[in-house]
């Protein structure tokens, strides 16, 4: 169990390009979740995939994000024409598919728009 | 919908000094409660979970009674150490409507001075 990892650590970009990050979710966890975390706040939900089907989306989760899990494996998050609100800390969570089980989170990606 | 209050922060106390951390909840359904731990520079850590009325969780000399009546999840810690100096998120998940998600707080920052 090598736990969750998340890549990069750290993004810096311009107003306006595109942004991919990448989640590695403990190998048998079937249950994938992203967070967006902004600084003085808790961790809110973006979107749920239940192996590689994508099950639910928040309404935080503009037309300008989407979230794919191929192959119910690893799952990446793109921004599109990133805006400065985006700056935040994208948080990557796995668990298994048991009732009440913990999440495990991974470091996150922080992002900075400039 | 779901939601968590935490006790404001920050919170600064003396080294070996009694912490409490309030946490109420708001829930649909039958909630697990849990505790995470952010340090500087890291994930969210799991801390300490309660999947049912009445479950006291703990680890770490931390603990947290699940409090059906009150609907609340306070964390205590009877000594706390310069090494508990992080900030603490309360949070929810509700399995079997909403996918395990979790809801939370926004979060506690504690100071532990020598």
């Amino acid at each position: 169990d090598t736990g969750v990892s998340q890549d990069p650590r750290h993004k810096i970009t311009k107003r306006g390009q595109n942004v991919t990050f990448r989640c590695d979710p403990i190998s048998e966890h079937n249950r994938l979740y992203w967070y967006r975390q902004t600084l003085g706040q808790g961790p809110e939900f973006l979107t749920y995939f239940q192996n590689e089907a994508q099950l639910e989306k928040s309404r935080l989760l503009s037309d300008r994000f989407s979230a794919e899990r191929p192959k119910g494996s690893f799952s990446t998050l793109e921004i599109q024409r990133t805006e400065q609100g985006d700056s935040a800390m994208y948080l990557c969570a796995s668990s298994p598919d048991r009732v009440g089980d913990t999440q495990y989170f991974g470091p996150g990606t922080r992002l900075t728009v400039l | 919908g779901n939601s968590v209050t935490q006790m404001e922060g920050p919170v600064t106390l003396s080294e070996e000094a009694f912490l409490t951390i309030n946490c109420t909840y708001t829930a649909t359904g039958y909630p697990s409660l849990f505790w995470y731990v952010q340090y500087p520079g890291e994930g969210l850590q799991l801390l300490l979970k309660a999947t049912k009325a009445d479950d006291k969780g703990s680890n770490k000399g931390f603990e947290a009674t699940y409090r059906k009546e009150t609907t609340s999840f306070h964390l205590e810690k009877g000594s706390v150490q310069v090494s508990d100096s992080a900030v603490y998120f309360c949070a929810l998940s509700t399995s079997h409507t909403n996918a395990g998600k979790s809801t939370f707080g926004d979060g506690t920052t504690l100071t532990v001075k020598p």
